[in-house]
């Protein structure tokens, strides 16, 4: 399995607070992607990292903010959270070289987060 | 736009049975496809991938060939088993390299194999 964890692993809160979920990986992978999963919609990049400080906007941005401090960590944050963000958060791993048993360019999940904002 | 389309589930088939999962694009660029498998309580693995055009990628006795002529990446397995229950995600990316590989993917198929 890929070195990849995801903290906490559920979550429930109330509108209007903030809430930060961590993504840990041990494989020194480079680029890092935060995905949310909601029925009849798959999955939706929200925000993606190419290195440490360097992130980018994905799909669907508004309402969330990232930092990238660390190779190992990618952190989503809900300034605010509202009923609309309640999802199962997925954190992915790639690398452009394959290295071991991970293929180049290919993304590696971690476990989920399941949100609930009340 | 890039999307991803593939059939709408619940797929229910009795143990044995033979399976075919529809997934078809649209992608400007030359995509890589990739079909994901994520069981209940999990996060997604990667099941299988191909590259290239009539690249076949196969695991664990599943199949699917990159069909650019009729842009398809049909997800195939000639018997299946109730441990192969769980929800199957078609994706594609395009070839930028590194981060710009974002994933696309379809809203998913849910596979119920009966014993």
């Amino acid at each position: 399995d890929a070195g990849i964890t995801q903290s906490p692993r559920h979550k429930v809160t109330e509108t209007g607070t903030p809430v930060t979920l961590r993504c840990h990986q041990t494989e020194n992978h480079r680029y890092m992607y935060w995905y949310r999963q909601d029925p009849g919609h798959g999955l939706r990049l929200i925000h993606y990292s190419y290195g440490v400080k360097d992130t980018d906007k994905g799909e669907v941005s508004d309402g969330y903010s990232v930092s990238r401090s660390k190779t190992e960590d990618f952190l989503l944050t809900l300034e605010s959270a509202t009923s609309s963000q309640t999802s199962v958060y997925f954190c992915a791993i790639s690398e452009s070289k394959g290295q071991g048993a991970f293929s180049p360019d290919t993304q590696y999940f971690g476990p989920g987060t399941r949100l609930t904002v009340l | 736009g890039n999307s991803v389309t593939q059939m709408e589930g619940p797929v229910t088939l009795s143990e044995e049975a033979f399976l075919t999962i529809n997934c078809t694009y649209t992608a400007t660029g030359y995509p890589s496809l990739f079909w994901y498998v994520q069981y209940p309580g999990e996060g997604l693995q990667l099941l299988l991938k191909a590259t290239k055009a009539d690249d076949k990628g196969s695991n664990k006795g599943f199949e699917a060939t990159y069909r650019k002529e009729t842009t398809s990446f049909h997800l195939e397995k000639g018997s299946v088993q109730v441990s192969d229950s769980a929800v199957y995600f078609c994706a594609l990316t395009l070839n930028y390299g590194g981060a710009t590989n974002k994933l696309i993917f379809g809203t998913g198929t849910l596979l119920a194999v009966q014993p």
